[in-house]
């Protein structure tokens, strides 16, 4: 199993991000997949949840309306589309399968929202 | 929201101690409750899943008890290895969150 994050990177306040998490050695679409992000030097932060189908999806209220979560199955990728980037958006963000707990995680991707 | 309260914040320990790490929810959770450690730099690793179900791969000195709104993690013997932060996390009902995190460290 590996999971790989990209396209985190500085962008100014108001602006917009768009992550990947590419996926190997499962199954993806059988798998619930989450985001969780850490800003620096805090703990965890659970943000978004999508189903294995992509029928459902759920959102912390600290990025509800600005965040959307997707996947592309046939493609293994997992997204996480950030719009209205403020500087508390800046953190670590990693994607996680779920499986009775978030059982494998990517390295994580570094966003940084600066002026 | 269902919050998660941990304690202590900040534990201190030698190798060799058995410590313990409680988790509170504030409303019944079930057994839905998961356990990680995360080291500097990397990322937060499952150790316990289901409240008390250890990871495949977790050392057995490693334990977590509990249902409903209180929960521990135990670590029998300490390790050099498991000086770490720990999280909990609850999985009941969508929206997930997090405990505020446990610092192990060296006493």
């Amino acid at each position: 199993v590996q999971l790989v994050e990209s396209g985190g990177g500085l962008v100014q306040p108001g602006g917009s991000l768009r992550l990947t998490c590419a996926a190997s050695g499962f199954t993806f679409s059988s798998y619930e997949m989450n985001w969780v992000r850490q800003a620096p030097g805090k703990g965890l932060e659970w943000i978004s949840y999508i189903r294995g189908t992509g029928t459902f999806t759920y959102y912390a209220d600290s990025v509800r309306g600005r965040f959307t979560i997707s996947r592309d199955n046939a493609g293994n990728s997992l997204f996480l589309q950030m719009n209205s980037l403020s500087v508390e958006d800046t953190a670590v963000y990693y994607c996680a399968r779920e499986d009775y707990g978030l059982d494998y995680w990517g390295q994580g991707t570094l966003v940084t929202v600066s002026s | 929201d269902i919050q998660m309260t941990q304690s202590p914040s900040t534990l201190s320990a030698s190798v060799g101690d058995r410590v313990s790490i409680t988790c509170r929810a504030s409303q019944s959770i079930g057994n839905w409750l998961a356990w990680y450690q995360q080291k500097p730099g990397k990322a937060p690793k499952l150790l316990i899943y289901k409240a008390s179900t250890l990871e495949s791969g977790v050392p057995s000195r490693f334990s977590g008890s509990g249902s409903g709104t209180e929960f521990t993690l135990t670590i029998s013997s300490l390790q050099p290895d498991d000086f770490a932060t720990y999280y909990c996390q609850q999985y009941n009902t969508y929206l997930y969150t997090f405990g505020q995190g446990t610092k192990l460290q060296i006493k």
